[in-house]
């Protein structure tokens, strides 16, 4: 079975910084997908940025970027130009790729707080 | 655009009554999955379905059972409720069973609905 580890529980960045957030994986399937989620006090689970392990380069969304090491099993997100509304709760996810089940597998997750 | 629907958005039950939570996909999905994510914990898989077909099984407890319809809306029901069963119970959904179509079509989320067992 495949677990995601989020070793940060909490994290804090000055606004207008950059903050990564970390996360390993474990698996023993080579075609996989990769996520962040985020989640506002709203509660509401929203993709920030997807990988294809099929994929070298890395994922970029805006502000958010992935590092993404298949051999080391880690994804981590960069947030850049910290604002205030990225305050939330995010989550890494893995998901097979070998349509055994499109079901999510979580992290615990990693609280990021945003200081003006 | 449409996003899915969950209902209700919040619901209190006591201990050992029943609740039924509804989940409305995306027009044209025709996936949907059921999650649970208990106070302070990352959201855990309990089913899924495609094509009206219970397709995976995640760690739902043999009190709960889910359907889906021919409309592809789904039902999740909880039975002999526990004070543990408090949770905020998510539905996302999506098209196609196959990874690539999941990938290509999306895997969108509702907004959950918060159950309280008291």
């Amino acid at each position: 079975a495949q677990t995601v580890t989020q070793s940060q529980p909490e994290m804090s960045v000055q606004e207008a910084e950059t903050v990564t957030l970390s996360c390993t994986y474990d698996t023993s399937e080579s075609d996989y997908y990769l996520f962040w989620y985020k989640q506002p006090p709203s509660r509401q689970m929203i993709l920030v940025i997807r990988q294809e392990a099929y994929k070298q380069q890395n994922a970029t969304e805006n502000r958010f970027s992935v590092n993404f090491q298949k051999a080391a099993k880690s994804f981590s997100l960069k947030i850049s130009d910290s604002q205030l509304g990225d305050a939330a709760m995010y989550f890494c996810a893995y998901r097979s790729g070998s349509n055994a089940g499109n079901m999510l597998t979580f992290g615990g997750g990693t609280r990021l707080m945003v200081k003006p | 655009a449409a996003g899915v629907i969950q209902s209700p958005r919040h619901l209190i039950k006591e201990k050992r009554e029943t609740a039924t939570l509804k989940c409305y996909p995306i027009p044209r999905h025709d996936t949907v999955y059921w999650y649970q994510q208990g106070p302070g914990q990352d959201p855990q898989f309990l089913i899924s379905f495609y094509e009206k077909m219970q397709s995976d099984k995640g760690s739902i407890p043999d009190r709960f059972s889910a359907q889906q319809f021919s409309d592809y809306h789904s039902e999740l029901n909880m039975s002999s409720l526990e004070l543990g069963d408090s949770a905020l119970y998510f539905c996302a959904s999506s098209l196609g069973w196959d990874s690539q179509s999941t990938t290509n079509y999306g895997y969108t989320f509702g907004s959950g609905t918060r159950l309280t067992v008291v």
